[in-house]
């Protein structure tokens, strides 16, 4: 079974600095998808960031980038100029892309504050 | 509505009550999925609805829940008898492509 690790529960970050959040996994699995959600107090889970792993090149989304490291199973996100909206919880989550079990498995999150 | 709307917001009940949460999906999503958040933990995977095909129930932590999708919308999971241990965030998703899930705000339930 796959298995999400986020080794970090809580971070903080001075607004318009950069904050790099830690993921790993764990499968043997060679085509799969990796996601970061944002979940806000409002609770609602919100896509940030998606990589597919046949793909070799880093997924990037304005200020928020990732670095995929497939070999070492290692799936960080990158805040640039992190914003007091980014105060949340980020969760890491692994799909198998084979099909036949088509859910989500997530990390533990890590609560993101951004100060002023 | 343009998202994936849960309802109640909120629940509180009493230990031994049955509680029935809903989940109206993305018009056209064929793909439904409850997930249940416990305080300080990520998400974990209740069940599955895809199209017409049975659904993936590997995930109910006990047969006190039990989930139904009527016409291929609406869902409502049902919890019997409920625990304080059931006390959790309950939070629906649906997906056109698999890989692309929109995620409700979620149903808090406290047993009291």
């Amino acid at each position: 079974a796959q298995t999400v690790t986020q080794s970090q529960p809580e971070m903080s970050v001075q607004e318009a600095e950069t904050v790099t959040l830690s993921c790993t996994y764990d499968t043997s699995e060679s085509n799969y998808y990796l996601f970061w959600y944002k979940q806000p107090p409002s609770r609602q889970m919100i896509l940030v960031i998606r990589q597919e792993a046949y793909k070799q090149q880093n997924a990037t989304e304005n200020r928020f980038s990732v670095n995929f490291q497939k070999a070492a199973k290692s799936f960080s996100l990158k805040i640039s100029d992190s914003q007091l909206g980014d105060t949340a919880m980020y969760f890491c989550a692994f799909l198998n892309g084979q099909g036949g079990s088509e859910k989500l498995v997530f990390g533990k999150g890590t609560k993101l504050t951004v100060n002023p | 509505g343009a998202g994936v709307s849960q309802s109640p917001s909120n629940k509180v009940t009493e230990k031994g009550k049955d509680v029935e949460l809903r989940c109206d999906p993305i018009s056209g999503h064929t793909a439904l999925y409850w997930y249940r958040q416990s305080l300080g933990q990520g998400l974990e995977f209740l069940i599955y609805f895809q199209g017409n095909s049975a659904p993936d129930k590997s995930g109910l932590p006990s047969d006190r829940f039990s989930a139904e999708r009527t016409g291929g919308s609406v869902s409502t999971l049902t919890i019997q008898r409920t625990q304080q241990e059931d006390s959790a965030v309950y939070l629906c998703a649906s997906s056109l492509y698999y890989e692309k899930l929109f995620f409700g705000s979620g149903t808090q339930l406290s047993v009291l």
